[in-house]
């Protein structure tokens, strides 16, 4: 079974509208967290927001939040304001208590900023 | 401030050929990943490191494949016989030990075509 799930393959959104990227996890690990990185066409992963599953507040950086619904198992990110430059791979990942630090990472969303 | 560093970018062999990658992670970090990523999918560990000690291997990494991380530093990854099924990105990322998100930074990537 998927560990990391990310249903949305592309997504499009007009520049300076919010967009949502949506990711559900499984895992019975009670402590994990969870991770958004963007990859450029370039190629490099690039860290954005982290959200530990013992958190009790949503992670902001900027102009990214998480979403994270525990009992849902979901952590969403939020971009507001796009911008093209956010044009990019995005991948939801998870670190398990017991992985000893090793990020399982989703497919990925292809977001595409519209001008 | 110099992030992680991979050499070389792009590295293309015919079949059978042993190649070799180096990882330079950022200087502080004492944990060291290895990652191969695929056409339209997420990043696959390979194994990591912390400091010169490889401490775990996923099942992806076959016997053609070794890992060193001599003095705790720099890192290689040495693929012996390369097949086709070979050709992928290889990110290399380091993190430290500590820290409440022990988010890992990603270097550009090695792209490997094997022909």
């Amino acid at each position: 079974a998927q560990k990391i799930t990310q249903t949305q393959p592309g997504m499009f959104v007009q520049e300076k509208e919010a967009v949502t990227l949506d990711c559900t996890y499984d895992t019975s690990d009670p402590s994990y967290g969870l991770f958004w990185y963007k990859q450029p066409s370039s190629g490099e992963m690039i860290f954005l927001i982290y959200q530990g599953s013992y958190d009790q507040q949503n992670a902001t950086e900027g102009r990214y939040s998480l979403n994270f619904q525990k009992a849902r198992k979901s952590a969403n990110l939020v971009i507001s304001a796009s911008q093209l430059g956010d044009s990019a791979m995005y991948f939801c990942a998870m670190r398990e208590r017991g992985s000893q630090g090793n990020l399982i990472f989703g497919k990925g969303t292809k977001l595409s900023v519209k001008p | 401030d110099t992030g992680v560093s991979q050499d070389p970018r792009h590295k293309i062999t015919k079949r059978g050929q042993n190649v070799t990658f180096r990882c330079d992670p950022i200087s502080e970090h004492n944990r060291l990943y290895w990652y191969r990523q695929t056409l339209g999918q997420g990043p696959e560990f390979l194994t990591y490191f912390q400091n010169e000690a490889q401490l775990e291997k996923s099942r992806l990494l076959s016997d053609r494949f070794s890992a060193e991380r001599p003095k705790g530093s720099f890192s290689t990854l040495e693929i012996q016989r390369t097949e086709q099924g070979d050709s992928a990105m290889y990110l290399c990322a380091s993190s430290l030990a500590s820290g409440p998100s022990y988010e890992q930074y990603f270097g550009p990537g090695t792209r490997l075509t094997v022909t």
